[in-house]
């Protein structure tokens, strides 16, 4: 089935040490995209890309790098810098170029302690 | 600043009436807005869309009005069913942003049996 993959599903990590949300998709698409949501808050954007070695920065990107060597995978790293690491982070994936719907993952919930 | 405000939290229905979700924005350069449905701990799905050219468009038991003039849309569901408990965001891309989705920060229905 055709799909977003995102893992691991919880995870949990140590203050200061950096993370690595991992997520991957069979749609062909090209445009992949990275979002935080918190507790009765919307969907932030953190990164997105639109085509493979390219992205840019969303909305909230400090503290977060992301890299996209390959078209079916847009890992999302969360540093050291990042103030609020903890939350629930969420990958989707469209079609480039128009306006077509976004297709999420099933989030990875990240807990740092 | 929110362009896209969902100013309701919550909303609670009985089965087989009738569900609105209000979603009110500011930036008239928004086009086409989308609503997603959102279970807890996981993904958004895709719902419905509509384009600013257009005031209705209807999808089985979900129905988006757009008032452009109002700035305002609003999403229908009838019957509401228990299943529909969830939190609906509302988004909105504007051309020129790379189709970039902002995002309310929902609706959680409940629907009552």
């Amino acid at each position: 089935d055709g799909g977003i993959t995102q893992s691991p599903k919880y995870l949990f990590r140590k203050e200061g040490q950096n993370v690595t949300l991992s997520c991957e998709q069979n749609l062909n698409h090209d445009a992949m995209y990275w979002y935080r949501q918190d507790p009765g808050q919307g969907l932030r954007l953190i990164y997105y890309s639109q085509i493979v070695n390219d992205f840019q920065k969303g909305d909230i990107a400090e503290g977060y790098s992301v890299s996209r060597e390959k078209k079916e995978s847009f890992p999302l790293t969360v540093t050291s810098a990042q103030k609020n690491p903890t939350a629930f982070y969420l990958c989707a994936s469209s079609l480039r170029g128009g306006y077509n719907e976004q297709f999420f993952g099933p989030g990875t919930r990240l807990t740092v302690l | 600043d929110q362009q896209v405000k969902q100013n309701s939290p919550s909303l609670s229905v009985q089965e087989g009436r009738i569900s609105i979700l209000n979603c009110d924005y500011t930036n008239s350069m928004f086009d086409y807005f989308l609503w997603y449905k959102k279970y807890p701990a996981e993904g958004p799905t895709f719902l419905i869309s509509i384009s600013s050219i257009k005031d209705k468009n209807e999808d089985g038991r979900f129905t988006v009005f757009l008032n452009k003039s109002a700035k305002h849309l609003s999403l229908h569901i009838v019957p509401s069913q228990p299943g529909d408990s969830a939190v609906y965001f509302c988004a909105a891309i504007r051309a020129g942003s790379n189709y970039k989705l902002t995002f309310g920060k929902g609706t959680l229905l409940t629907v009552n049996p």
